[in-house]
This record gives C-alpha cells, sequence and structure tokens, in this order.
C-alpha cells in the first residue's frame, strides 16, 4: 500500500530566504509522485510531479523535487521565498497500479508555508 | 484550454437535506475522481468515474454516490445530510484515470 507522511505541518521563512518541504513516501512499487499547493479558499494546483523519468524535477514558480529512493523521500524546495509562496503545500502519491486502483490520489497532511517579510 | 470547473461553489444545507455537486473535467478527459476535504480527516478519495462507469471508490458511506454523462461532465450526490459532511469537496479530471489529475476550485458545503 501507499501513503505518504509530510514532516512538518507548519514552515515559516522569511521572504528571499530557501525553502524546504519534506516528504517521506512508502509505496510497493516504483510511485507517481505530486506535490500540490492550495492557496486559501481555492483549489489545488500542480506545482510538479515525477514519474521515474529524472529524480530532480523542475516544477512552477521556480520549485523543484528531488526523488531519493534509497530515502524514500520526495522534499520540494525553492531558492528564494516570495510572499506569493504562503499557501498549503500537499506532497502526494498516486494508488495507481497497472489497471487498479484508477483515479485515486493519496495525499499527505499537508505542510502550511508561512513566509514573513 | 479550459480548467475543470465546479458549480455551485458554495452551498448551505441543513441535515436531513440531499445535495448535488456538479463538475465539468478539461475538455478530452474521461476520467473524473472525487475528494473531500476536511480540517480533521484531511483529502480523502471518495470516488472515480470513467465513461459514465464508477472504476473505483474509497472508504464512504453509500449516502455518498455519483454519476458521469456521455460527455464526461460528473455529479456527486450526498444524502441525508449530516453536519460531518461539511467540507471542501474537489474534482479532478484526467486523461485516463492514470496521470496526471488536474483539480476545479471546489464546492464548499455547510450542513447546519
Amino acid at each position: 500500500a501507499q501513503s505518504v507522511t509530510q514532516l512538518d505541518s507548519h514552515v515559516s521563512v522569511s521572504e528571499g530566504t530557501p525553502v524546504l518541504l519534506r516528504c517521506n513516501y512508502s509505496s510497493s512499487y516504483s510511485p507517481s509522485l505530486f506535490w500540490y499547493v492550495q492557496h486559501p479558499n481555492k483549489g489545488l494546483q500542480l506545482l510538479l510531479k515525477y514519474t521515474s523519468a529524472a529524480t530532480l524535477v523542475k516544477g512552477i514558480n521556480g520549485f523543484e523535487a528531488e526523488f531519493k529512493k534509497s530515502e524514500t523521500s520526495f522534499h520540494l524546495t525553492k531558492p528564494s521565498a516570495h510572499m506569493s509562496d504562503a499557501a498549503e503545500y500537499f506532497c502526494v502519491v498516486s494508488a495507481v497500479a497497472g489497471s487498479s486502483n484508477t483515479g485515486k490520489l493519496i495525499f499527505g497532511q499537508g505542510t502550511t508555508l508561512q513566509v514573513k517579510p | 484550454k479550459a480548467g475543470v470547473t465546479q458549480t455551485p461553489r458554495y452551498l448551505i444545507k441543513t441535515r436531513g437535506q440531499q445535495v448535488t455537486l456538479s463538475c465539468s473535467p478539461i475538455s478530452g478527459h474521461r476520467s473524473v475522481s472525487w475528494y473531500q476535504q476536511t480540517p480533521g480527516q484531511g483529502l480523502q478519495f471518495l470516488f472515480e468515474y470513467f465513461s459514465e462507469t464508477q472504476r473505483n471508490k474509497g472508504n464512504f458511506p453509500g449516502r455518498f454516490s455519483g454519476r458521469q454523462f456521455s460527455n464526461s461532465r460528473s455529479e456527486m450526490n450526498v444524502s441525508t445530510l449530516e453536519l460531518g459532511d461539511s467540507a471542501l469537496y474537489l474534482c479532478a479530471s484526467s486523461t485516463s484515470g492514470k496521470e496526471t489529475q488536474y483539480f476545479g476550485p471546489g464546492t464548499r458545503l455547510l450542513v447546519l
């Protein structure tokens, strides 16, 4: 079975400093992993996805994530935080295996990113 | 392409009533998944529809049901509403249910 654990429920950074949001996953096969962002009262926006093509994945708005199989981690980083990055971030694993469990994503509990001026 | 749309955006109902939520997927996407988001339980998978058939279902009671039409639009119905059904309901679409899902803005349901 697949699962994801976001190691921090809340992260606070100053504007212009690096961002690190941590995620560990568990999967019995090669996973598809995603990071989504949710701004207040909005839906989920895809930041980036890993599907085994490359371990370092670049996403939108300067975010990137590195897949580390040995550590079962998929941490999200950004070199310099912007005020507009303040939101909730979800690490997500696809539950799809072959033709079964279609359409199902499994979400971490979310990390709230606060950016201080 | 237009994104995923959901209507209505907000709903207020009372206990015991029923509610229907609508989701229009991205053009060309045939899979629609539904999720419930609450502060306590986070984001949980409700069900997935593809070609008018429910292919996958999460661990929710039978009061939660859905359907999909031939144009891939989907509706979700909750009968006999309970206070605990208050949540943000999100739908997402993908090409076939195995790829990246794109989310709509959600419908916020408040049950009084």
